[in-house]
């Protein structure tokens, strides 16, 4: 039973636009989300994360929200470059924010960003 | 700073083999994880550890045992190798940062 679900198995925009990510969680006691992101052969990287408490958090080109009401959450990339292609995974703790380095993934989003 | 540092990054096993993938982070973190990452299913947690001596499942543990006799390091154990458990395996250290782990590199493993 997945509870943490990417719907999108890719996308594909143009350098310079914007991208969007999402992300539908079944788990209302999720109260921390992350993004990671992974280039092929290596590990997941943290890109940001947002507590329950808030519907925003920004960090530099990157913007993830929030909307509890639907148990939904996007990551945008503003502007996206050929260097965002990788594959994002939207993830939560399994018993919140202290089940530390205890997570659950989405399936993961391909994202390629062409020149 | 190495990081999350595992070893091998590539292996082949027959059927009923058995193996230890290694598992060492050089950053004190309490927290360690392992996950495999299947094509369509993500990232999913094998087995968990808060601490040296303490270890948990989690959502995929069967034909996996795990031990923690230090802070640093936390090997993951396959007894008897099956063809299902052809994967990319993860392990993790996390600090008490809610949620945010630091991967190694991976190990691909094919079963044959």
């Amino acid at each position: 039973d997945q509870q943490v679900k990417q719907n999108s198995p890719s996308l594909s925009v143009q350098e310079g636009r914007i991208s969007i990510l999402n992300c539908d969680y079944t788990n209302s006691m999720f109260d921390y989300f992350l993004w990671y992101k992974k280039y092929p052969a290596e590990g997941p990287t943290f890109l940001i994360s947002i507590s329950s408490i808030k519907d925003k958090n920004e960090d530099g080109r990157f913007t993830v929200f929030l909307n509890k009401s639907a148990k939904h959450l996007s990551l945008h990339i503003v502007p996206s470059q050929p260097g965002d292609s990788a594959v994002y995974f939207c993830a939560a703790p399994y018993a919140g924010g202290t089940s530390y380095g205890k997570l659950t993934f989405g399936q993961g989003t391909i994202l390629t960003v062409h020149p | 700073n190495a990081g999350v540092t595992q070893t091998p990054k590539f292996q082949v096993l027959k059927t009923g083999q058995s193996m230890t993938l290694q598992c060492a982070q050089d950053m004190n973190h309490e927290y360690m994880s392992w996950y495999r990452q299947d094509p369509g299913m993500g990232l999913r947690l094998i087995h968990y550890s808060v601490g040296a001596g303490i270890t948990d499942q989690g959502e995929v543990p069967n034909g996996y045992n795990v031990s923690r006799s230090t802070t640093e390091d936390f090997p993951l154990r396959l007894l008897s190798a099956a063809p299902s458990q052809t994967s990319v395996y993860f392990c993790a250290s996390s600090s008490t940062n809610p949620g945010e782990a630091f991967f190694g590199q991976g190990t691909r493993l094919t079963v044959v």
